[in-house]
């Protein structure tokens, strides 16, 4: 089964609202990383959140991460219509040792 | 600076040839990874090179898969005698490893190679 579940699978909302994502794992981790895809090709880092850490800004991102519940949200505030893309969470479980394991994602759609 | 770079960019071939797959990671990155996306999935792990040593092939998905990587840069992955099911995007990515006790592991992707075959 998956390390990483986002949910919800698929998300609309409306250009300026906010957008909630989570992601759900299964063992204990070295970090969290939520990364964005464009149009099934490049992946894009977007922010790491540390098993010691327990949230995280970067710009219009909040990260949080529940270590007790083995889950993370992503946030995206004041969203926007090229924020439309998939988000993945990975989880880094050995510092890389093993690479990554990622969910299937959750598919924004930012309606303008 | 420049980023990942993958080539070719798309590939068609027939079932049955070999195909072999190229990433340029960022220079100075001695972590590689190589993943594969099948159509609406996430990313499935392949292979890790810290430097140019894979310690660990199991997540290969067949013995017809293999990967090397030479003088800490370029790696290749090569998938002989093809079937169908190998149609996916082959994603490369490189990271930094930090020093004794520091591993940040945050992954620069490249753009992917589409690989299909008929």
């Amino acid at each position: 089964s998956q390390q990483g579940e986002e949910d919800p699978q698929a998300l609309s909302i409306q250009e300026g609202e906010n957008a909630t994502m989570n992601c759900s794992y299964k063992t204990s981790i070295n970090n969290l990383q939520w990364y964005r895809q464009n149009s099934g090709r490049g992946l894009v880092h977007l922010i790491l959140i540390r098993s010691n850490e327990r949230e995280k800004h970067s710009g219009r991102l909040r990260v949080t991460l529940d270590t007790s519940k083995k889950s993370s949200s992503l946030l995206i505030t004041a969203s926007r219509a090229a924020d439309t893309a998939s988000y993945f969470c990975a989880t880094d479980v050995r510092g890389g040792a093993d690479g990554l394991t990622f969910g299937k994602g959750t598919h924004l759609i930012i309606q303008p | 600076g420049a980023g990942v770079s993958q080539s070719p960019s798309n590939k068609v071939t027939e079932k049955g040839k070999d195909v072999e797959l190229r990433c340029d990671p960022i220079s100075g990155h001695t972590a590689l990874y190589w993943y594969r996306q099948s159509l609406g999935q996430g990313l499935e792990f392949l292979i890790y090179f810290q430097g140019n040593s894979a310690p660990d092939k199991s997540g290969l998905p067949s013995d017809r898969f293999s990967a090397e990587r030479t003088g800490e840069s370029v790696s290749t992955l090569t998938i002989q005698r093809t079937q169908q099911e190998d149609s996916a995007v082959y994603l490369c990515a490189s990271s930094l490893r930090g020093a004794l006790g520091e591993n940040y592991n945050e992954q620069f992707f490249g753009p992917g190679t589409r690989l299909t075959v008929l």
